[in-house]
């Protein structure tokens, strides 16, 4: 069965660094996503990501983010100088439609700890 | 700004019994309506969705909308003990934006064998 795939599992890195996840959507899906999860908290979306541009974001979605997708396959998230409160798991999601008509699937996360 | 409310538990339920997860939401205009389980320390995995007012049924799992009070809602028949975790409602479209989903803080479900 397809599903989204993620890298690294788990990321220790310092403040004030800078630290990429890359996700593998499913292949014949169009739409992209990053979720976080802040532990004991809720999911939040971040921002979606379609025809190789961002479709929607939210407010935590500020200058410290960027996404990309730099080839075919990969769709990345880039955080620029990380901060304590970035430590989450991050989700990437693909689907193919939208939401609001269609289901997203989520890959198994990326856990980032920010010391 | 788009809320997804429910309970938080722990909801405990007997093995065999019927669990019912319950969920508000805030914008009347979203659209579409899910459920998805998330073991600890696992990811989101979708369970059901539903789109129009009434109950959708898959396998142990029925799905009730009701858009006129914003509630949605999920029955688990049956319950078994791999049936514990969190339940996450999330809702899509609406005022807020199509593409991300809102979610709840999710209902811990506890099945008792």
């Amino acid at each position: 069965e397809p599903e989204v795939t993620q890298t690294p599992s788990h990321q220790v890195t310092q403040m004030g660094q800078e630290v990429i996840l890359r996700c593998v959507p499913i292949s014949n899906h169009l739409y992209f996503y990053w979720y976080r999860q802040i532990l004991g908290q809720k999911v939040e979306f971040l921002v979606s990501f379609y025809n190789n541009e961002i479709s929607e974001k939210s407010e935590i979605f500020d200058d410290q983010f960027s996404v990309e997708r730099p080839d075919g396959s990969n769709f990345t998230l880039k955080i620029r100088s990380t901060k304590l409160e970035d430590s989450a798991m991050y989700f990437c999601a693909s689907s193919a439609l939208r939401p609001a008509t269609g289901e997203l699937f989520f890959g198994e996360g990326s856990r980032l700890t920010v010391l | 700004q788009k809320e997804v409310e429910q309970n938080s538990g722990p909801l405990s339920v007997p093995e065999g019994a019927i669990a019912s997860l319950n969920c508000t939401y805030s914008d009347r205009g979203s659209q579409s309506f899910f459920w998805y389980r998330q073991y600890s320390g696992k990811s989101p995995e979708l369970i059901m969705s539903i789109y129009s007012n009434g109950d959708k049924e898959d396998g142990r799992f029925t799905a009730q909308l009701n858009k006129a009070s914003q509630y949605v809602s999920l029955l688990i028949r049956d319950s078994q003990p791999s049936d514990s975790a969190t339940y996450l409602c999330a809702v899509a479209g609406g005022g807020g934006g199509a593409d991300g989903l809102t979610f709840g803080k999710g209902t811990h479900l506890i099945i008792q064998p």
